[in-house]
């Protein structure tokens, strides 16, 4: 079966600090792949997707970036924080060829 | 572009009450849709999905149409508990490419004892 890893779970970074989140899948192979922010109480907002190695497309202007460097390796990175950036991290994939998207656990994001 | 519209929240119900939380949506084409659950401090999960008009989702005693004729797809549960707290998405495939989903804004349900 198949899994999807995250981590850290929780992050407390200062502003103007760097930024990796993690986020793995196990068992299976060419996923599409996703990275969502979600502010206290609000509903998702999709930052990058990938559909490949290498294959990164944003779709919000920001600090942020990803980077695919492995098939089930997705990286979300920031060069230097914003107290804007505090939020809670979700990671997704998909099979290819299917639109149902599978959560991972999250990473909680404080700026201070 | 396609969007989803959920009910506003927070819902408040007693355990066993009747569940209905509304969804409708805008789209070109005929999307998947589906329904998530977020519990607290977790990810999403996915509840149920229908991939074509009049086909029928559920899991766990919930419940949901595709309509197309009014396009929703109103999630139902006959009798909640308190275990069904959570927030509720409703989503769209997006037909447009890269196969993302289009969210709604979530719903806040919570079950009182």
């Amino acid at each position: 079966s198949q899994t999807i890893h995250q981590w850290p779970a929780t992050l407390v970074q200062p502003v103007g600090s760097p930024l990796s989140l993690e986020c793995t899948v196990e068992g299976t192979s060419n996923p599409n792949l996703y990275w969502y922010r979600q502010a206290a109480g609000r509903g998702l907002q999709l930052l990058f997707y990938s559909v490949g190695i290498g294959q990164i497309s944003s779709e919000v202007p920001q600090n942020l970036s990803a980077s695919r460097p492995q098939d089930r390796q997705f990286i979300l990175s920031s060069k230097k924080l914003l107290l804007s950036d505090s939020g809670f991290y979700l990671c997704a994939w998909s099979p290819g060829g299917f639109y149902e998207q599978y959560f991972g656990p999250g990473t909680r994001l404080t700026v201070t | 572009g396609d969007s989803v519209t959920q009910m506003e929240g927070p819902v408040t119900l007693s355990e066993e009450a009747c569940l209905t939380i509304n969804c409708t949506y805008t789209a070109t084409g005929y999307p998947s849709l589906f329904w998530y659950v977020q519990y607290p401090g977790e990810g999403l999960q996915l509840l149920l999905k229908a991939t074509k008009a009049d086909d029928k989702g559920s899991n766990k005693g919930f419940e949901a149409t595709y309509r197309k004729e009014t396009t929703s797809f109103h999630l139902e549960k006959g009798s909640v508990q308190v275990s069904d707290s959570a927030v509720y998405f409703c989503a769209l495939s997006d037909l447009q490419g890269a196969q993302k989903l289009v969210f709604g804004q979530g719903t806040r349900l919570t079950i009182n004892p």
